[in-house]
Parts: C-alpha cells; sequence; structure tokens
C-alpha cells in the first residue's frame, strides 16, 4: 500500500479481555515499530523488529503485551488481561531500515479500556 | 540507555520565528530527527540530521551539535498551522538503532 496501514481505527474494550492490533507497513520496509502515546503525551517506545533479527522488546511494559511480525510484512500487537491504563493510541512505523532512513507513521489505533 | 529533554510548551507570534531546543544523551548517536504532529494524527517527517550543522528546508531548518548533544528546530514566517507538537528522536546505534522519542514541545501560534 501507500502508507502504514493500522486496524482497528478505534477499539473500545472491558477491562480483562484481550485486544489485537494489527500494522500493515510499507512494502519493503524492513524495520517496524510500535508506540504507545497517553493523551497529551510523547511517543512511549514498544518493540523494534528489523529484518530477521531478534525483536527489540525492551519496551513492552508488561508481559500482558507481545508482538509479533510475519517476515518484513504484517505486524500485530496483542494487549492480554487489558487494564484502564493501556487506554492510549498505538501507532505503528515502518522504516527502510538503513541509518538515515526516517520512519513513516500509520494513523494508530485508538483503545480505551472500560 | 538513552535521555531526550525538550520544552514541554512554548508559545509564538504569527509571522515570526521560534527556536525549539532539544538536548540528548546516547550511547551510540546515529542521528536525529524532528517531526510534526498535530492534535488528533499521526507524526510526520520534517528532518533529519547525523553530521553537525544547519539542514534547511523551506521555512523550517534543524541544527545538530554532536559534541554538545544538542538540537534545534528553527521555525520561520511562523503560520498558524504551525501550531502542533514538535518531537525530537534519536537513533541509537548501541540500542539496535531503534528510534526513540521525546516527550514533544506543544507549540501554540497566537494572531
Amino acid at each position: 500500500g501507500a502508507g502504514v496501514s493500522q486496524s482497528p481505527s478505534n477499539k473500545v474494550t472491558e477491562k480483562g479481555k484481550d485486544v489485537e492490533l494489527r500494522c500493515d507497513p510499507i512494502s519493503g520496509h524492513t524495520a517496524l515499530y510500535w508506540y504507545r502515546q497517553r493523551l497529551g503525551q510523547g511517543l512511549e517506545f514498544l518493540i523494534y523488529f528489523q529484518g530477521n533479527s531478534a525483536p527489540d522488546k525492551s519496551g513492552l511494559p508488561s508481559d500482558r503485551f507481545s508482538a509479533e511480525r510475519t517476515g518484513e510484512s504484517v505486524s500485530t500487537l496483542t494487549i492480554q488481561r487489558t487494564q484502564q491504563e493501556d487506554s492510549a493510541v498505538y501507532l505503528c512505523a515502518s522504516s527502510l531500515g538503513g541509518a538515515n532512513t526516517e520512519a513513516f507513521f500509520g494513523q494508530g489505533t485508538r483503545l480505551t479500556v472500560v | 540507555g538513552q535521555n531526550i529533554d525538550q520544552p514541554t510548551e512554548m508559545t509564538a507570534t504569527e509571522g515570526a520565528i521560534v527556536q525549539i531546543n532539544c538536548t540528548y544523551q546516547t550511547s551510540g548517536f546515529n542521528g536525529l530527527f524532528w517531526y510534526q504532529q498535530h492534535a488528533g494524527e499521526a507524526p510526520t517527517f520534517l528532518s533529519y540530521n547525523v553530521l553537525d550543522g544547519l539542514e534547511e528546508k523551506g521555512r523550517f531548518s534543524s541544527f545538530l551539535s554532536r559534541s554538545k548533544g544538542y538540537s534545534y528546530l528553527l521555525l520561520k514566517e511562523l503560520q498558524m498551522k504551525d501550531s502542533a507538537s514538535y518531537l525530537c528522536a534519536v537513533r541509537d546505534y548501541s540500542s539496535a538503532s531503534k528510534i526513540i522519542f521525546g516527550s514533544g514541545t506543544r507549540l501554540s501560534i497566537r494572531p
């Protein structure tokens, strides 16, 4: 596709339920990032995939969070047993992976846990 | 690890010039980015610096000093549409080259 695509754009879920967020990166982009943005705050790094290397999961806030990526395509971020503090916009970005290549962002998934 | 600092909020007047500063500490600096984010929208790329000096792109310029761990974004001839958050981000090769963002500076433009 022309840009990074995320789905769903909005998700309301009950506390304790699991949710799965999807990201389709730009074709050919080897690097993929997930960030969390709480209202009025900056981007909090969650996880980074680069080609076939082991992902950098150092930003995942707890073991309720996990992410997968199939080759150099789709990625899913899963949050188990959601809590109210998980409410945020989850942003996905992709890049070509070279040192001077910028990341392009999707429109995000706004997650609300009630 | 990384530490990125920028002011939380700034206000400027339409038609004027504003400079947004960013200081950073990283183990392995490998480039600095500036992004713009309008409320409710995704961040969009503005500039990239990896060598010392000034990069100019129309009304926007970005400066980098690697020895001082310092960058600024300069916006000239401010327009109302420039009201947005401006995010400083650093790529650190000691952390698998991921991109880490600062908390952002919310810029308000008054007429």
